[in-house]
């Protein structure tokens, strides 16, 4: 069974300061996605980078980045220039796509990291 | 578009009584889920479908059912409600080996 470990359960960072969040997880499995969601106050789960672990290149959008290490099995967000609109809970999430083994795609979600954005 | 909608986003329940929660997509998803959220804890699948007719258990399905007439909806019905189904719940839904699920707003239940 596939397992997704956030050992921050809260954070908190100044305005426009720089934040890493970490995310570990364990698999045997060589092909699989992972993923950062935000759920902020409103609750609704949003995306926000998404990687798939055949590509070396780390994901980035905007001013959200991971740095996946593979051999690691380490996934973590860096949030950059952080907003207030960034405060939520962020959770990591694991999935390993269709496998005729495994049958279908489930996420596999860690417990969350708690992000507070000071003014 | 509306995308994933779930009703109700709030209920109280009686221990005992017996409730559906509603969801409803119009991506023409494949897949769909119900998770429970926990306070401090990630999210816990209860039940997925591959499309309709065709539903799975998942981590912590009991007390708890689904069925899938319809590509679009995918209700969850609660039996003999417990403390313990005291949660919010959220659908979600995805296209096959998309990876990105879509997040209905959560629906929070409370049982007395």
């Amino acid at each position: 069974a596939q397992t997704v470990t956030q050992s921050q359960p809260e954070m908190s960072v100044q305005e426009a300061e720089t934040v890493t969040l970490s995310c570990t997880y364990d698999t045997s499995e060589s092909n699989y996605y992972l993923f950062w969601y935000k759920q902020p106050p409103s609750r609704q789960m949003i995306l926000v980078i998404r990687q798939e672990a055949y590509k070396q290149q780390n994901a980035t959008e905007n001013r959200f980045s991971v740095n996946f290490q593979k051999a690691a099995k380490s996934f973590s967000l860096k949030i950059s220039d952080s907003q207030l609109g960034d405060t939520a809970m962020y959770f990591c999430a694991f999935m390993i796509p269709f496998h005729p083994n495994f049958g279908n795609e489930k996420l596999t979600f860690g417990t969350g990291t708690r992000l507070t954005i000071i003014p | 578009n509306a995308g994933v909608t779930q009703t109700p986003k709030f209920r109280i329940l009686k221990i005992g009584q017996s409730m559906t929660l509603q969801c409803t997509q119009d991506m023409n998803h494949n897949y769909m889920y119900w998770y429970r959220q926990d306070p401090g804890m990630g999210l816990k699948l209860i039940y997925y479908s591959v499309g309709a007719g065709i539903t799975d258990k998942g981590e912590v399905p009991n007390g708890y059912n689904v069925s899938r007439s319809t590509t679009e909806d995918f209700p969850l019905r609660l039996e003999l409600a417990a403390p313990s189904q005291t949660s919010v719940y959220f659908c979600a839904s995805n296209r096959l080996n998309t990876g990105e699920l879509f997040f209905g707003e959560g629906s929070r239940l409370t049982v007395l």
